[in-house]
């Protein structure tokens, strides 16, 4: 069974740019997750979706990320424009469906510099 | 909000030794999941074990099991037979009970050495 991809795995970028970033979870999970995990801490969900429907979005700060996941499948999560405390790696994973203890499985991540 | 402590940001174990990685929580819920992820060098997390807070029977997987203690509100993961692909950052994650509509919440994670 193939896990969760994610593409770039790296990217660099300046202050003020955009940035986008792919996930395409295992097939067959409903539920697709968009972490944030900074260097020295844990990760953090930025928003959490249901198909194509958004579930939780509390903590994405909308006046410059933004995310899609369109037919239920496939998300990407776009930042603009990038600040310098946007670096980190942003963790994608998925479920198969929404519960409590439903296992998410986890991408490798994209790591964000901004420089 | 519930939030998630590590107080060991690292650990060390000799290879075919037991080590102990301590997480505590904070919680007004009854009814929860707890989990330990493993996050490898090559970044991808994976889970390692979880913990029904309606269980009694601590959780085990292989040698990995769990001492959980809900009224201490304690969660501790021992490795046991510590093995060079144990190494690793741990993280203890906390997720309420519900519709599924709650985010799992980490905790800043333990860094275990291992060493040959």
């Amino acid at each position: 069974e193939a896990g969760v991809a994610q593409s770039p795995r790296y990217k660099i970028i300046e202050k003020r740019q955009s940035v986008a970033f792919w996930c395409n979870p295992i097939s067959g999970h409903a539920t697709l997750y968009w972490y944030q995990q900074i260097l020295g801490q844990g990760p953090k969900l930025l928003i959490q979706f249901q198909n194509n429907g958004v579930v939780d979005d509390s903590q994405l700060p909308k006046d410059r990320f933004s995310a899609e996941r369109l037919k239920g499948v496939d998300s990407t999560l776009k930042i603009q424009p990038a600040k310098l405390e946007d670096s980190a790696v942003y963790l994608c994973a998925s479920s198969l469906v929404l519960t409590g203890t439903d296992t998410q499985y986890f991408g490798p991540g994209t790591r964000l510099t901004v420089l | 909000a519930q939030t998630v402590t590590q107080s060991q940001p690292e650990m060390s174990v000799q290879e075919a030794e037991t080590v102990t990685l301590s997480c505590t929580y904070d919680t007004s819920e009854s009814d929860y999941y707890l989990f330990w992820y493993k996050q490898p060098p090559s970044r991808q997390m994976i889970l390692v074990i979880r913990q029904e807070a309606y269980k009694q029977q601590n959780a085990t997987e292989n040698r990995f099991s769990v001492n959980f203690q809900k009224a201490a509100k304690s969660f501790s993961l021992k490795i046991s037979d510590s093995q060079l692909g144990d190494a690793a950052m741990y993280f203890c994650a906390y997720r309420s009970e519900g519709s599924g509509n709650t985010p799992l919440v980490f905790g800043k994670g333990t860094r275990l050495s291992v060493i040959a």
